[in-house]
């Protein structure tokens, strides 16, 4: 497809269920972001890739969140042993350009996670 | 560390209002600076950005101009439409930390005919 793409749409879990995000950036792009978007809030930074390495994993909140780009294109974002908390809107970027040079963010439309 | 602080909503404007939606950041280097929008159901993309001081980003009748005295990068429109409704995020991007982004809270535009 032309954008970033993001599955599931929607997902709700029981409490301690472990629940795996996935997303596809836009073809050829080099860098690929992780934010977690609470009801009403800005996107809060997870997790930066350029291309398969993971930069900066700052904001995960706890080990218990977990990302991968193993070939450097999809990714994954991992929540084991989901909480409450847990419950947002989880969106992946994509950008052509390297860590080097800001270049503009293509956003998927998220995945919303409720925890039960 | 860098941060930006943007305009609480909601706001509500009567259509062919004036905008403004004002923003300002810190940071430790020299940011670029954006501004996102969020339609209804929708992802959010791009609106408008500028890559250094006093550099005016412009789109779709918005302009933002980049302030380094003041730290601020407001949103102004001259005559907003109903189809303007969303939510506007102000955000930076600082070479200083890894070209992370950091976004503002958003503000929700309601434009009523």
């Amino acid at each position: 497809g032309a954008g970033v793409s993001q599955s599931p749409r929607y997902k709700v879990a029981k409490r301690g269920q472990d629940v795996a995000l996935r997303c596809d950036p836009i073809s050829g792009h080099v860098s690929l972001f992780w934010y977690q978007q609470a009801l009403g809030q800005g996107p809060e930074f997870l997790t930066y890739f350029q291309n398969e390495a993971q930069l900066d994993k700052s904001g995960l909140p706890s080990d218990r969140f977990f990302a991968e780009r193993p070939e450097g294109s999809v990714s994954t974002l991992k929540i084991q042993r989901t909480q409450q908390e847990d419950s947002a809107v989880y969106l992946c970027a994509s950008s052509q350009t390297s860590v080097r040079s800001p270049g503009e963010l293509f956003f998927g439309e998220g995945s919303r996670l409720t925890v039960l | 560390g860098d941060s930006v602080t943007q305009m609480e909503g909601p706001v509500t404007l009567s259509e062919e209002a004036f905008l403004t939606i004002n923003c300002t950041y810190t940071a430790t280097g020299y940011p670029s600076l954006f501004w996102y929008v969020q339609y209804p159901g929708e992802g959010l993309q791009l609106l408008l950005k500028a890559t250094k001081a006093d550099d005016k980003g412009s789109n779709k009748g918005f302009e933002a101009t980049y302030r380094k005295e003041t730290t601020s990068f407001h949103l102004e429109k001259g005559s907003v439409q109903v189809s303007d409704s969303a939510v506007y995020f102000c955000a930076l991007s600082d070479r200083n930390t890894g070209n992370q982004f950091y976004f503002g809270t958003g503000t929700s535009l309601t434009v009523i005919p």
